[in-house]
């Protein structure tokens, strides 16, 4: 069946640091790819998403590039701040399946100030 | 309401016991989602509502689970006969239709159980 895999955490950076967050994905057809991120106390939201090959979604300085080529949606972003402290999980989703989402383990991201 | 809104928070029962779980969804979303989330792990997947009608119950690990949702609107997790091991934060989410590319889900916060 379908599956993420991500990088192990935690991660832990100090503020201004770049970041990268790798996930990679196996899925029989074409899915849509996402970045929720968990803050502490609050629950799951979206962060971006990618519907087809070679889009990138942004949102809040994070981006990710949905490549086809190696099953991948890697998480970057260039300057971390304390306040993206948090929990990030890819997932993949396919209409054809409901939209139901299939999520990696997750990665505890810990920024220093 | 502005979000989707699970209830109780919390929920403490002792093995044996049956518990129900609410979900309210955001108004108008035809898409339901319960998904269960162990400590340290990604949420996944348990079963999905459009509409009334359960469209994909394939991840409901056994039959002491079952989930309804009469209205459309808001859904009630059933557990029967709770083991310890179905502790775990259960997840609603809601969206707009199930079958559409892309669509976001929107997340409640989820209620924590703890089976003593």
């Amino acid at each position: 069946g379908d599956s993420v895999t991500q990088m192990e955490g935690p991660v832990t950076l100090s503020e201004e640091a770049f970041l990268t967050i790798n996930c990679t994905y196996t899925a029989t057809g074409y899915p849509s790819l996402f970045w929720y991120v968990q803050y502490p106390g609050e629950g799951l939201q979206l962060l971006l998403k990618a519907t087809k090959a070679d889009d990138k979604g942004s949102n809040k300085g994070f981006e990710a590039t949905y490549r086809k080529e190696t099953t991948s949606f890697h998480l970057e972003k260039g300057s971390v701040q304390v306040s993206d402290s948090a929990v990030y999980f890819c997932a993949l989703s396919s209409p054809e399946y409901g939209n139901k989402l299939v999520f990696g383990a997750g990665t505890i991201l810990r920024v220093k100030s | 309401g502005a979000g989707v809104s699970q209830t109780p928070s919390n929920k403490v029962t002792e093995k044996g016991k049956y518990v129900e779980l609410r979900c309210d969804p955001i108004s108008g979303h035809t898409a339901l989602y319960w998904y269960r989330q162990s400590l340290g792990q990604g949420p996944e997947f348990l079963i999905y509502f459009q509409g009334t009608g359960a469209a994909d119950d394939s991840g409901l690990p056994n039959d002491r689970f079952f989930a309804v949702r009469p209205e459309g609107s808001v859904s009630t997790l059933k557990i029967q006969r709770t083991e310890r091991g179905d502790s775990a934060v259960y997840l609603c989410a809601s969206s707009l239709a199930g079958g559409v590319d892309g669509t976001e889900a929107f997340f409640g916060q989820g209620t924590r159980l703890t089976v003593v």
